[in-house]
């Protein structure tokens, strides 16, 4: 089966750094993403590791430790508009060729003056 | 803009009644994934195609069906509707070439669907 765990909500100040972490136990591991989901929107894509390291793109990083099963999303110089969800998703085992992804519930950002 | 189209945005139907979603993915996508997302379970994911050939299913109750047509654009069914169906139904599309590699997903702007 497929576990994601992630925090549910989390509070920063706008300028801040935050880190998100997400934990997964699954049935075989073929990539990590990251998406942010303003309410009421679609989830947008942010990033993507399958390697183990650090996956840096301007003010966001993603973080994978396979052997772990760990992953973190870093969200520098906060701003504002960054307030939304973040999902953490997973590529468990492939089976039939199929990519489909295991979504965590998702953490709940709150950017603050 | 993703370039994810879905029609309707909103849905508003009875008990016992059946709907069809619409989803045209993003030119050049061959893949279509449909999600539903209550806020109860976050995102779950239902069933993909490929080129019109089913190629993964997740939790999709047997109420629900899909299909993909050859111009690659995908219809969602779903009948018997009950109170616990309403949700945000999304579709996303991938960039895929059948050799089971991992692409990202682009999701469309959602269905809300409020059965009463």
């Amino acid at each position: 089966g497929q576990n994601i765990d992630q925090p549910t909500e989390m509070t920063a100040t706008e300028g801040a750094i935050v880190q998100i972490n997400c934990t997964y136990q699954t049935s075989g591991f073929n990539g990590l993403f990251w998406y942010q989901q303003h309410a009421g929107e679609a989830p947008t894509f942010l990033s993507y590791n399958v390697l183990d390291g650090l996956e840096e793109k301007g003010r966001f990083s993603s973080f994978l430790s396979r052997s772990k099963g760990y992953s973190y999303l870093l969200l520098k110089e906060l701003q504002m508009k960054d307030s939304a969800s973040y999902l953490c998703a997973v590529r468990g085992e492939l089976t039939g060729g199929g990519n489909k992804l295991t979504f965590g519930t998702g953490t709940q950002l709150k950017v603050e003056l | 803009d993703s370039g994810v189209t879905q029609t309707p945005k909103h849905l508003i139907t009875a008990t016992g009644q059946r709907v069809t979603l619409r989803c045209s993915p993003r030119s050049g996508d061959l893949s279509v994934y449909w999600y539903q997302q209550s806020l109860d379970q976050g995102l779950q994911f239902l069933i993909q195609y490929y080129n019109g050939e089913e190629r993964a299913k997740g939790n999709i109750l047997e109420r629900f069906s899909a299909q993909q047509f050859p111009d690659l654009h995908s219809e969602l069914n779903l009948s018997s509707l009950e109170l616990g169906d309403s949700a945000l139904y999304f579709c996303a599309s991938s960039v895929e070439d059948g050799t089971g590699g991992t692409y990202e997903q682009y999701f469309g702007p959602g269905t809300r669907l409020t059965v009463t």
